[in-house]
């Protein structure tokens, strides 16, 4: 089982705010890094660590952290952001790294 | 712009190993900043992080599979690869490599091949 535990789904109307959360005890200690993967695409890295959005990456995705939480929001969700969304990170110990089960992102 | 390329047979049989190739291009694999992983998803699910091997041949496995699991690293070729053995129908699942980057409490998969699916079947 995941160490880090994610919403299945989540659904946002066209050009409102989404946010994808991400829960485990690991997230006190490291950062998140958030992945979008399309149907039948490799993931793509969108935001990652404290307050850090990839070159090419719209600034519609920002990422936020408290606690054992930690949160993706798109703001102003387009037609292209539906996807999965996983979140990852160091397991407790530091050793290995960890995905969450993913978020399936339905724009309406 | 580094680019990751696996490679590989996509059909496996059951108890045989798995083997597949990472090939990267547009920069060095021996740059020590970085650790190269393989990461797969089981036709469906999510994403499951096998493990990483540095440039110099340091390794770390997800201790789930870390007793099938063989990670090298051939810096002349700019490639690394992965060797998975005793495999099963559980094993079926599309194999990315990955570029790792950490440092204190941040990390990032930077950069991904496009995957290879691998079939465990006879």
């Amino acid at each position: 089982s995941s160490e880090l535990t994610q919403d299945p789904a989540v659904s946002v109307v066209l050009g409102q705010t989404v946010r994808i959360t991400c829960q485990g005890h690991s997230l006190r200690s490291y950062y998140a890094g958030w992945y979008q993967q399309k149907p039948g695409q490799a993931p793509v890295l969108v935001f990652y660590g404290k307050n850090n959005r990839p070159s090419g990456i719209p600034d519609r995705f920002s990422g936020s952290n408290s606690g054992k939480t930690a949160s993706l929001t798109i703001t102003g969700a387009q037609a292209e952001d539906e996807a999965d969304y996983y979140c990852n990170s160091r397991d407790n110990s530091g050793s290995f790294w960890v995905f969450g089960g993913g978020t399936k992102l339905t724009v309406l | 712009q580094v680019q990751l390329q696996e490679s590989g047979p996509g059909l496996v049989k059951p108890s045989q190993t798995l083997s597949l190739t990472c090939t990267v291009s547009g920069g060095s694999i021996s740059s020590g900043v970085y650790y190269w992983s393989w990461i797969r998803q089981h036709p469906g699910k999510g994403l499951e992080w096998i493990g990483y091997i540095s440039y110099s041949g340091s390794t770390y496995y997800n201790p789930s599979l870390e007793s099938r699991v063989v990670m090298s690293v051939d810096t002349s070729k700019n490639q690394f690869s992965l060797k998975l053995s005793s495999v099963t129908a559980a094993d079926t699942a599309v194999y990315y490599c990955a570029r790792l980057e950490y440092s204190g409490y941040d990390s990032k998969f930077d950069c991904w091949g496009q995957g290879t699916l691998v079939t465990v079947s006879s």
